[in-house]
C-alpha cells in the first residue's frame, strides 16, 4: 500500500538557518504530494502541494519539488524564523481526486532565536 | 467562510466511558474524513463519508468506534467503551466533490485522553 517516510525529529535550528526535512514515498501511479503544518494549538494547514512530476510547490518561503525518479518531496526553506516552529507532515493522495490522504509521522521543528 | 469545526477541543475520560466527537465540515462539502494521530506516530485514516454514506471505513480500528453523518451535514465519532490506546488527536477534514484533486481542509482536532 501507499506509505510516506519522513525524517524523525525533533529538529532544532537557530533563526535564519537553512531547513531541509526529507520525505520519500511509495505509491503506484502519480499521486499528489503535500506538506501540511500544525502550529501549536492549531489545526492542520496545507502548506504546499505538487500534483505532477517536477512540479515545485511553494508558500511562505518553503519549497518542495516532486521528484518522481527518487520518489521524494523534500521540504526546504532558506532562512527559518521562530514563527516557523511547528510540526510538519508530508503526505500523499493517490490520483483520482477523492482518495484518502496518507501521512508521514510528522517532524517537529523548533527554531530558537 | 467558516472552516472545519471540531468539538470538543479536548476531552479527558476514564477507561470504559463513552465519548462522542463532533465535526462540522465546510458548508457544501460532500466529502468528510476522520483521521487519528496517536502520540508521536503518523496521522492515520479512519473513514470517509460521501454525503451520508460511508465510502471507505477501512481504517476504523474496531467495533468500539461508530461514525455517523445523518443528513450529510455534521458527523459524529463515538468511542464506546473507551480504552487507553484510544488516546490521541482526532482530526476531521472535508472537501468538495465537483473538482478533481481538490484540497481537503482540516479542523483543529480533538485531543482525547483516556485515563
Amino acid at each position: 500500500g501507499d506509505s510516506v517516510t519522513q525524517m524523525e525529529g525533533p529538529v532544532t535550528l537557530s533563526e535564519e538557518a537553512f531547513l531541509t526535512i526529507n520525505c520519500t514515498y511509495t505509491a503506484t501511479g502519480y499521486p499528489s504530494l503535500f506538506w501540511y503544518v500544525q502550529y501549536p494549538g492549531e489545526g492542520l494547514q496545507l502548506l504546499l502541494k505538487a500534483t505532477k512530476a517536477d512540479d515545485k510547490g511553494s508558500n511562505k518561503g518553503f519549497e518542495a519539488t516532486y521528484r518522481k525518479e527518487t520518489t521524494s518531496f523534500h521540504l526546504e526553506k532558506g532562512s527559518v524564523q521562530v514563527s516557523d516552529s511547528a510540526v510538519y507532515f508530508c503526505a500523499l493522495r493517490p490520483s483520482g481526486g477523492y482518495q484518502k490522504v496518507t501521512f508521514g509521522t510528522g517532524t517537529k521543528l523548533q527554531v530558537i532565536p | 467562510e467558516a472552516g472545519v469545526t471540531q468539538f470538543p477541543s479536548h476531552s479527558v475520560i476514564e477507561k470504559g466511558q463513552t465519548v462522542t466527537l463532533r465535526c462540522d465540515p465546510i458548508s457544501g462539502h460532500d466529502n468528510l474524513y476522520w483521521y487519528r494521530r496517536v502520540m508521536g506516530k503518523e496521522i492515520k485514516f479512519l473513514l470517509h463519508f460521501v454525503k451520508e454514506s460511508k465510502q471507505d471505513e477501512s481504517g476504523m480500528p474496531n467495533n468500539r468506534f461508530l461514525a455517523e453523518r445523518t443528513g450529510g451535514t455534521y458527523s459524529t465519532l463515538k468511542v464506546q467503551p473507551a480504552e487507553l490506546e484510544d488516546s490521541g488527536v482526532y482530526f476531521c477534514a472535508s472537501s468538495q466533490t465537483n473538482r478533481q484533486n481538490t484540497e481537503a481542509f482540516f479542523g483543529q482536532g480533538t485531543r482525547l485522553t483516556v485515563v
